[in-house]
């Protein structure tokens, strides 16, 4: 079956550095991609979404990259803060089928910022 | 506005016995999304309604079922619990009638099958 998968299970960083955290995704006909944030003993947090028609999105300090030749996700978080602590997940999103729309997860990664 | 709440926050079964966990949505979100994460894994997708059908469901056995009720609050029965059972059970919302586009999620249902 189709899967979601990332290359880091953990990943530890220095407060203030950059964070880049990277999926791999199986299904090269999906045309939404989503990160989510999970902190502990909470669900899932949207942070950023990016369609397949876009190779690069940027929020608030985060940068979602789209490399669909590779079919590989990367989440790059700026000036990581104690707060971003938590385990980062990639979903995608495959096209609309009859039977319906689902997200399918990752295992995730967990990013632990250093003081 | 009040966002996806899950009861109960946690659940303790006998293996056996049966579980019912529950969703309500963000207001104005037909569709609800059932979602189990196991320990150590990613969220594998449970369960799907919309407009109070079931819509589509992942590769879980019968046992595993549920509903959606006229105000879109949905309900997620696991009959004849095992112990591989035990896990989150996160819902989620959405505003998209087949779409996980603006998804939200609760904070879902810690389920510990003994």
């Amino acid at each position: 079956g189709e899967s979601v998968g990332l290359h880091l299970p953990t990943l530890s960083v220095q407060e203030g550095d950059n964070s880049i955290i990277n999926c791999a995704y199986s299904n090269s006909a999906s045309d939404y991609f989503i990160w989510y944030k999970q902190e502990s003993g909470k669900g899932p947090q949207f942070i950023i979404d990016i369609r397949s028609n876009m190779d690069k999105r940027q929020g608030q300090r985060v940068t979602v990259l789209l490399n669909k030749t590779v079919k590989h996700l990367s989440l790059q978080i700026a000036a990581t803060q104690p707060g971003d602590s938590a385990v980062y997940f990639c979903a995608e999103i495959p096209p609309l089928t009859g039977g319906g729309n689902k997200l399918t997860f990752g295992t995730g990664t967990q990013l632990k910022v250093e003081l | 506005e009040a966002g996806v709440t899950q009861s109960p926050t946690h659940l303790i079964k006998t293996r056996g016995q049966q579980a019912t966990l529950r969703c309500s949505p963000i207001s104005g979100h037909t569709s609800v999304y059932w979602y189990q994460q196991a320990l150590g894994l990613g969220l594998q997708f449970l369960l799907w309604y919309d407009e109070g059908e079931e819509r589509n469901r992942g590769n879980f056995p019968p046992r595993f079922s549920g509903r959606q009720f006229p105000n879109y609050s949905s309900e997620l029965n696991v009959n004849a619990l095992e112990l591989e059972d035990s896990a989150l059970y996160l819902c989620a919302s959405s505003f998209v009638s087949g779409s996980n586009l603006g998804n939200t999620f609760g904070s879902g249902t810690r389920l510990t099958v003994v």
